[in-house]
């Protein structure tokens, strides 16, 4: 059973670029959160995906945007790349419907450096 | 203030010893909590939820004291592979099931 899977592992852009980044969740989990995390820092919640629409938002600007799939993979969308944005950006899984005590899995993370 | 705060470390401590870390929380509204593990450039996994009554998994103690807001985990008999960075983790009641991280506490075990 494969686990959380993201790709690419490591992308390096420039200032101003756009980048997309995948995750495909565990097996039988229809819920897909993503996450940055700077170095040092605790991951900090973006935004949750579920039945192919965003539920939640954290702090995050306009410029972070996502999808979800049908088969319930996802997709985070970062426009008009900043220095800042430089971390690593982990995609969360877990079923719904156990509820808010249900462990999140998280995918090995894409690691994004923008010059 | 910080959602979830904890202890900055690292804790340098040498095998064998017992360690402690704490963790206090900001929303008293927070329904869930746990305990993730980190290890270097690597993606965090969960070592242990955190229930009122307290609970155990091996060398492991975790407790919540609701009315402090307060967490704490214990670790006895420290493995050079426990060296790693300790999230304290809440869920809050709002059904967003967002995870909300502290900024971790770095634990290095030395032989």
């Amino acid at each position: 059973d494969a686990g959380v899977t993201q790709s690419p592992t490591h992308l390096i852009k420039t200032r101003g670029q756009q980048v997309t980044l995948r995750c495909s969740p565990k097996s039988g989990h229809d819920t897909v959160s993503w996450y940055q995390q700077a170095l040092g820092q605790g991951p900090q919640f973006i935004f949750q995906y579920y039945e192919e629409e965003e539920r939640q938002r954290g702090n995050f600007p306009d410029r972070f945007s996502g999808h979800q799939f049908p088969n319930y993979s996802s997709e985070l969308n970062v426009n008009a790349l900043l220095l800042g944005d430089s971390a690593l950006y982990l995609c969360a899984s877990s079923f719904r419907a156990r509820g808010l005590g249900t462990e999140a899995f998280f995918g090995q993370g894409t690691r994004l450096t923008v010059v | 203030r910080k959602e979830v705060e904890q202890d900055p470390g690292p804790f340098n401590v040498p095998e064998g010893a017992t360690v402690a870390f704490n963790c206090t929380y900001s929303n008293s509204a927070s329904q869930s909590f746990f305990w993730y593990r980190q290890d270097c450039r690597k993606e965090p996994k969960l070592l242990m939820s955190v229930y009122s009554s307290g609970n155990e998994d091996g060398r492991f103690t975790a407790q919540l004291n609701r009315a402090s807001q307060y967490i704490s985990l214990l670790i006895r008999d420290s493995k050079l592979s426990d060296s790693a960075t300790y999230l304290c983790v809440v869920n809050t009641v709002d059904s967003s099931y967002k995870l909300i991280f502290g900024s971790g506490t770095r634990l290095l075990v030395r032989p």
